[in-house]
């Protein structure tokens, strides 16, 4: 297995454009979760799924973020307008059932710059 | 709620012992996860602890107390390549996990 894939790897983009972010989990797996990895704030959840429907997004930061699950294998996150202050890690992970053996798998993460 | 902490730095030589640590609060309590996460990658999978007491996998070792609202996670024989952040989270009767900051570990030759 691929593992989770996100694109892009890296992003930098200006204030106030769109920017979608991209995640596949592994085939199986009917848990998918967006987190976002700051310096000050670590690791905190957005948002996360159960197959493909949303079950808590009390993480996502205000109405500017959005995520959408339209399938099993393919998830974004969007931002809009975007702002200096997004910029961070974005990780996508999933899970299947085995997660007390195996946890979470994450994804490479994508590298948002807002300037 | 849920609280979690854990010290920001750690330093240790290598092939020494180290101990790191995490104390929460929480109102409801699923089991215990620790990850590592070397700079500028995802964090890896370590371990899974749900009842008190020791679990050991290889080198690394992850001790919880439900009571004390405790655990450590203990690596032994360090390499250099233990050089990485080592985060504590907590599951809470859902799927969802909440992260601490995590422990910076640097190893030194």
């Amino acid at each position: 297995d691929a593992g989770v894939i996100q694109s892009p790897r890296h992003e930098v983009t200006e204030m106030g454009q769109e920017v979608t972010l991209r995640c596949k989990p592994i085939s199986g797996h009917d848990y998918l979760f967006w987190y976002r990895q700051t310096m000050m704030r670590g690791l905190e959840l957005l948002i996360y799924f159960n197959n493909n429907v949303p079950i808590d997004d009390s993480g996502m930061p205000e109405d500017r973020f959005s995520a959408k699950m339209p399938n099993a294998s393919f998830s974004t996150l969007k931002i809009q307008p975007s702002e200096p202050r997004d910029s961070a890690v974005y990780f996508c992970a999933s899970s299947g059932r085995e997660r007390v053996l195996y946890g979470y798998t994450f994804g490479s993460g994508t590298r948002l710059t807002v300037v | 709620g849920q609280n979690i902490d854990q010290p920001t730095e750690m330093t240790a030589t290598e092939g020494a012992i180290v101990q790191i640590n995490c104390t929460y609060q929480t109102s409801g309590f699923n089991g215990l996860f620790w990850y590592q996460q070397h700079a500028g990658e995802a964090p890896t999978f370590l371990s899974y602890n749900v009842l008190d007491g020791l679990e050991e996998k290889g080198r690394f070792s992850s001790f919880l107390s439900r009571s004390k609202g405790y655990s450590y996670l203990l690596l032994k024989e360090l390499q250099m390549k233990d050089s990485a952040s080592y985060l504590c989270a907590l599951t809470s009767g859902t799927y969802k996990y909440i992260f601490g900051t995590g422990t910076r570990l640097k190893v030194l030759a």
